[in-house]
């Protein structure tokens, strides 16, 4: 079973509402990333989080935002929600201080997002 | 035009064949390659994963790179009904968690 939780499993949201999803990894994983998978399709990186701090973001606005906590969890926020927002959003998280690719990264079963 | 691109598929072979996927990339900085498995309503879990070019093996599973060709695949021997899943490649210049994948393909092994 995965070490990494996400919550909720499914959600559903009206566009230009605002999202907070969360993610718990294992004790002493300090990354996490987080990846937004449209239907169809792999998954797309959204941001890295490296102890509390961004560490690298891929193609998305300033509305899709996160945040790292201490505990090992960590949030994915979008705000003003559109209908292409509607994916499964994954994160994944890596013991290495850097995630290098070698411990590779253990990714939680999703959030299901549907804008409506 | 994605940077990487994959095989689409759907893919059905019968037990016991040999299964080729594969993928071509444009990026020539990605020097880190990753095959993961989704199984439905759940998260990508990682298979294998090579540096730059070469094979590496790791029981049925065969990985390739050809940095050259900007080409990688994965072989599956003795295909099994539990491997039926979509397959995805993954590729990074810099860590694994900033990853670029293919869209996966789906891969049936009937018994």
């Amino acid at each position: 079973e995965t070490g990494v939780t996400q919550s909720p499993t499914h959600l559903i949201k009206t566009r230009g509402q605002q999202v907070t999803l969360r993610c718990s990894s294992q004790s002493g994983h300090n990354t996490v990333s987080w990846y937004q998978q449209a239907l169809g399709q792999g998954p797309q990186f959204i941001f890295q989080y490296y102890r509390e701090e961004e560490n690298g973001r891929g193609n998305f606005p300033p509305r899709f935002s996160g945040l790292q906590f201490p505990n090992y969890s960590s949030e994915l926020n979008v705000n003003a929600l559109e209908l292409d927002d509607s994916a499964l959003y994954l994160c994944a998280s890596s013991l290495t201080g850097r995630g290098l690719w070698g411990d590779g990264y253990t990714f939680g079963s999703g959030t299901r997002l549907t804008v409506v | 035009q994605k940077e990487v691109e994959q095989d689409p598929g759907p893919l059905s072979v019968p037990e016991g064949a040999i299964v080729s996927l594969n993928c071509t990339y444009s990026n020539s900085a990605f020097q880190y390659f990753m095959w993961y498995r989704q199984y439905s309503r759940k998260g990508p879990e990682l298979l294998m994963y090579t540096y730059s070019s070469g094979n590496k093996e790791d029981g049925r599973f065969t990985a390739q790179v050809d940095k050259s060709s900007k080409y990688i695949s994965l072989f599956i021997r003795d295909s099994q009904p539990s491997d039926s899943a979509t397959y995805l490649c993954a590729m990074t210049s810099t860590n694994a968690g900033k990853s670029t994948f293919g869209d996966g393909t789906t891969l049936t092994v009937k018994p």
